[in-house]
C-alpha cells in the first residue's frame, strides 16, 4: 500500500463549480499536511499548509484534515479557468528538517469557461 | 527577492552517461531539497542538504549524489544514467528553522532530463 493515495483524475468542471480533491494516507506519523498547485512546465507552489485536524480557509480554498480517518481534502469554491492545474497533496511527520515530504500522484483539474 | 532557479531547463543524455544539475536557492534560504518527478507522478524526495551537509535521503541509489556550496546553491549528480532516470528534477529551497509556523519549500521550475 502506498503511503499517500490520490485520485489522479483528470477532473473537468465548468467555471463556478465547487471542486473537491482528496487524499488518503496510511502512515499515522504524518502530522503536517500541504496542498501544492503545479501549472504545466512549472514547479509546485504551496497553496495550503495545516498541522491539525479540522478546516483551514484561505479565500476560495478550504483544506480539511481528518486524522482519525487519515483523509485530507481541498475544496475550491467558485472555480476559475486560472485554477486549471495539477493539485498535489503532500505530508510529513515533522515540520521540516530531515524528514521527507511525501507527495500524492496529483490530480489534474481543468476548469472550463 | 530572487526565486529558485535551475539549470539547464532541458537535457538529453545517453544511457550510461553522467549528468550534473544545478540549483540556486532563494535568497536567505539555507536548505535545499531535490525531488524526482516522473511523468504523471508526484515528486519523490531524493535528498536534502542543510548547511552543506546531506540531511536526509530518500530511496535512491548512491549513484545519485549532491553538493551544497557555501552560498547554499546546490548540485545534483547522477552517474551511470538509466532510462528510468528520465524525469523532471525539482529543487526546493527553504529556511530552517522557519521564521513562521508554516514551513514552506519554494520550488524551482525544474530540469527536464531525457535519457535515451
Amino acid at each position: 500500500q502506498k503511503e499517500v493515495e490520490q485520485d489522479p483524475g483528470p477532473l473537468s468542471v465548468p467555471e463556478g463549480a465547487i471542486v473537491s480533491l482528496n487524499c488518503t494516507y496510511s502512515n499515522s506519523a504524518f502530522q503536517y499536511f500541504m496542498w501544492y498547485r503545479q501549472y504545466s512546465r512549472k514547479g509546485p507552489e504551496l497553496l495550503m499548509y495545516t498541522y491539525s485536524s479540522g478546516n483551514k480557509e484561505d479565500g476560495r480554498f478550504t483544506a480539511q484534515v481528518d486524522k482519525s480517518s487519515k483523509y485530507i481534502s481541498l475544496f475550491i469554491r467558485d472555480s476559475q479557468p486560472s485554477d486549471s492545474a495539477t493539485y498535489l497533496c503532500a505530508m510529513s511527520p515533522t515540520q521540516g528538517g530531515s524528514e521527507k515530504l511525501v507527495f500524492g500522484k496529483g490530480t489534474k483539474l481543468t476548469v472550463n469557461p | 527577492e530572487t526565486g529558485v532557479t535551475q539549470s539547464p531547463t532541458h537535457l538529453i543524455k545517453t544511457r550510461g552517461q553522467q549528468v550534473t544539475l544545478r540549483c540556486s536557492s532563494q535568497s536567505g534560504h539555507n536548505t535545499v531539497s531535490w525531488y524526482q518527478q516522473a511523468l504523471g507522478q508526484g515528486p519523490q524526495f531524493i535528498f536534502q542538504y542543510y548547511r552543506e551537509e546531506e540531511n536526509g535521503r530518500g530511496n535512491f541509489p548512491p549513484r545519485f549524489s549532491g553538493l551544497q556550496f557555501p552560498n547554499y546553491s546546490s548540485e545534483l549528480n547522477v552517474n551511470a544514467l538509466e532510462l528510468d532516470d528520465s524525469a523532471l528534477y525539482l529543487c526546493a529551497s527553504s529556511l530552517w528553522p522557519p521564521p513562521t509556523p508554516t514551513y514552506e519549500q519554494y520550488f524551482g521550475p525544474g530540469t527536464r532530463l531525457t535519457v535515451t
